[in-house]
């Protein structure tokens, strides 16, 4: 039973542009999400958060977007760069799955950054 | 200040055999959490231990899994009998805040052969 979806394992997007990676989740009673960036043999690096009483969050070139009613979040990379050629993880907390304090993953994105 | 350190990074047992893996969280950090990734998946919740208590284990196998977090030294997550679906990288994370403010170690790779 898969809470939190990635639905896209891989995204390959110009330098310069705008990368959008998308994540649906189903558990209502989820309401705090978080997005983890990870590079091969790393642990995930924290990147940007949302809580559900937001509908957006802003920190540099990364923005998330929450859509409660729709149960689908965001995160917005512009401009895209070289560096943030990795896997991406949409995480979510407060449903079950993940804990009293844990955290429900989705299964990541590949995003690949093309010179 | 060091950020959380797993070791050993790289670890193969043979089926059977116990597998230890060491966290040590930050300085300052008094919640530690295990994940499990296995190949092509996502991060898996295992265990939420703070000092000397497990707070929630709903994600730990009920056999041959367990954890622990001593008043003095590294969190310790323990395989016994490993099988190869065991092979996997284990992450472990701290926090001093609870969920909302994570930071991974660089995890543990197992391969049982």
């Amino acid at each position: 039973d898969q809470q939190v979806k990635q639905n896209s394992p891989s995204l390959s997007v110009q330098e310069g542009r705008i990368s959008i990676l998308n994540c649906d989740y189903t558990n209502s009673m989820f309401d705090y999400f978080l997005w983890y960036k990870k590079y091969p043999a790393e642990g995930p690096t924290f990147l940007i958060s949302i809580s559900s009483i937001k509908d957006k969050n802003e920190d540099g070139r990364f923005t998330v977007f929450l859509n409660k009613s729709a149960k689908h979040l965001s995160l917005h990379i512009v401009p895209s760069q070289p560096g943030d050629s990795a896997v991406y993880f949409c995480a979510a907390s407060g449903g079950s799955g993940g804990g009293a304090d844990g955290l429900t993953f989705g299964k990541g994105t590949h995003l690949i950054i093309q010179p | 200040n060091a950020g959380v350190m797993q070791n050993p990074r790289h670890l193969v047992r043979r089926r059977g055999q116990e597998a230890r893996l060491r966290c040590s969280p930050m300085k300052g950090h008094s919640h530690v959490y295990w994940y499990r990734q296995l190949p092509e998946e996502g991060l898996k919740f295992m265990v939420y231990l703070q000092k000397e208590n497990i707070i929630d284990e709903s994600g730990m196998p009920k056999e041959r899994f367990s954890a622990e977090f001593p008043k003095e030294g590294p969190s310790i997550l323990r395989i016994q009998q490993v099988v190869r679906g065991d092979s996997a990288a284990y992450f472990c994370a701290s926090s001093s805040t609870g969920v909302y403010g994570y930071t991974f170690g660089s995890g543990t790779r197992l391969t049982v052969v």
